[in-house]
């Protein structure tokens, strides 16, 4: 099966500058993720997706932050304007299950590593 | 507040010998902890899991092993391959969804042929 597919693999953008980041989940997986990986850190949760639904989105920082995820399946995470402190590896994954199965494996996208200068 | 913590951040164990990786977890609604192995340039990808209903739980050559009175688990690799140098991530959640999984910071494992 095809893996988690994310674009781009890297971008480097000024502050201020608006930047989109992609994923297409696995086949058949209704649960969608984004993560937000810092230099040394683990992954930390920014959004969760049940099809279309945001069911868990407490950290994002919505002021700046926006995701969205159309027909339940690809999702778009957006972020307008970047700031220095928002350099990371972004990272989408998925799982096949529905509402509250935090319990299923999740599976990762190779993520895309954002430079903000 | 870290509510996972591994320690170590690095480790280097000659190939062949016993890896281990510790974790800690101060959370008491965490019943269901995984691990994930990371390559450079690469997304996490899941190793082996462990809810609180055992204390162990093997997988080949990684065996998973839950403390539950200490909030530990470690991770045994045997033996260790040049191929498991990777960052390793523990991971806890429950069972019952209301808790997004929750990361420590990794363990850079170095296998020395």
């Amino acid at each position: 099966e095809a893996g988690v597919v994310q674009s781009p693999r890297y971008k480097i953008i000024e502050k201020k500058q608006p930047v989109a980041f992609w994923c297409n989940p696995i086949s058949g997986h209704n649960t969608l993720y984004w993560y937000r990986q810092n230099l040394g850190q683990g992954p930390e949760l920014l959004i969760r997706y049940e099809n279309e639904e945001a069911v868990d989105d407490s950290q994002l920082p919505k002021d700046r932050f926006s995701a969205e995820r159309l027909k339940g399946v690809d999702s778009t995470l957006k972020i307008q304007p970047a700031e220095l402190g928002d350099s990371a590896v972004y990272l989408c994954a998925s799982s096949p299950s529905g509402t509250g199965l935090y319990n299923s494996p999740l599976h990762f996208g190779n993520g895309t590593r954002l430079t903000v200068t | 507040d870290q509510q996972v913590k591994q320690n170590s951040p690095s480790l280097s164990v000659q190939e062949g010998r016993i890896s281990i990786l510790n974790c800690d977890y101060t959370n008491s609604m965490f019943d269901y902890f995984l691990w994930y192995k990371k390559y450079p340039a690469e997304g996490p990808t899941f190793l082996i899991s462990i809810s609180s209903i055992k204390d162990k739980n093997e997988d080949g050559r990684f065996t998973v092993f839950l403390n539950k009175s200490a909030k530990h688990l470690s991770l045994h690799i045997v033996p260790s391959q040049p191929g498991d140098s990777a960052v390793y991530f523990c991971a806890a959640t429950d069972l019952s969804g209301n808790t997004p999984l929750v990361f420590g910071k990794g363990t850079r494992l170095s296998v020395i042929a």
